[in-house]
């Protein structure tokens, strides 16, 4: 299943199937970005991560892709499972602030035994 | 520790009284974060300490709200004469230097209820 980010806020999917999570960022001068997963009642926690000089990364299940030219980011989870389940958050670093993140609103993953 | 780690866990205060917010962060982490969620929002940037720079505190709501980092490690963020507005999940955050990887470590965040 598929998210458009603000417009879809909430996501759910089938066991087993791949989730495909997407971000809209405002900023071109941004060269780095994190999807974050938050479990109710806890902080978030790094996911991936990925710089401005590249338009894919892969990790363990998960694989993020960087659209510069639409200032769209995804984040494609593989055979989603309940553990899953969680906010996801992108997050994007304007080159000209050392160190501050700027977050969406984030997409609500529900996965479906 | 091995952990960003934040105190207390849950704090409910009355309006109109003054509350700390404690955060200790990952050790040798030389950078530290505050920022604010809403029920249901995203994360509002509140503050930002960089080893011995003058903290960023262009997210600060109001003047009610101040933050300290003492001696490059504990940070306390204080809030003055609460309001029912600021109740939200305060999270704090660390990350080494700016390297080729600075995403943050997030502490599980201390829930304020002013009432």
């Amino acid at each position: 299943g598929e998210s458009v980010g603000l417009h879809l806020p909430t996501l759910s999917v089938q066991e087993g199937d791949n989730s495909i999570i997407n971000c809209a960022y405002s900023n071109s001068a941004s060269d780095y970005f994190i999807w974050y997963k938050q479990e109710s009642g806890k902080g978030p926690q790094f996911i991936i991560d990925i710089r401005s000089n590249m338009d894919k990364r892969q990790g363990q299940r998960v694989t993020v892709l960087l659209n510069k030219t639409v200032k769209h980011l995804s984040l494609q989870i593989a055979a989603t499972q309940p553990g899953d389940s969680a906010v996801y958050f992108c997050a994007e670093n304007k080159g000209s602030t050392l160190g501050r993140l700027y977050f969406g609103r984030g997409t609500q993953l529900t996965v479906w035994p | 520790g091995a952990g960003v780690s934040q105190s207390p866990s849950n704090k409910v205060t009355e309006k109109g009284k003054d509350v700390e917010l404690r955060c200790d962060p990952i050790s040798g982490h030389t950078a530290l974060y505050w920022y604010r969620q809403s029920l249901g929002q995203g994360l509002e940037f509140l503050i930002y300490f960089q080893g011995n720079s003058a903290p960023d505190k262009s997210g600060l709501p109001s003047d009610r709200f101040s933050a300290e980092r003492t001696g490059g490690s504990v940070s306390t963020l204080t809030i003055q004469r609460t309001q029912q507005e600021d109740s939200a999940v305060y999270l704090c955050a660390s990350s080494p230097d700016r390297g080729e990887r600075y995403g943050y470590t997030f502490g599980s965040g201390t829930r304020l209820t002013v009432v």
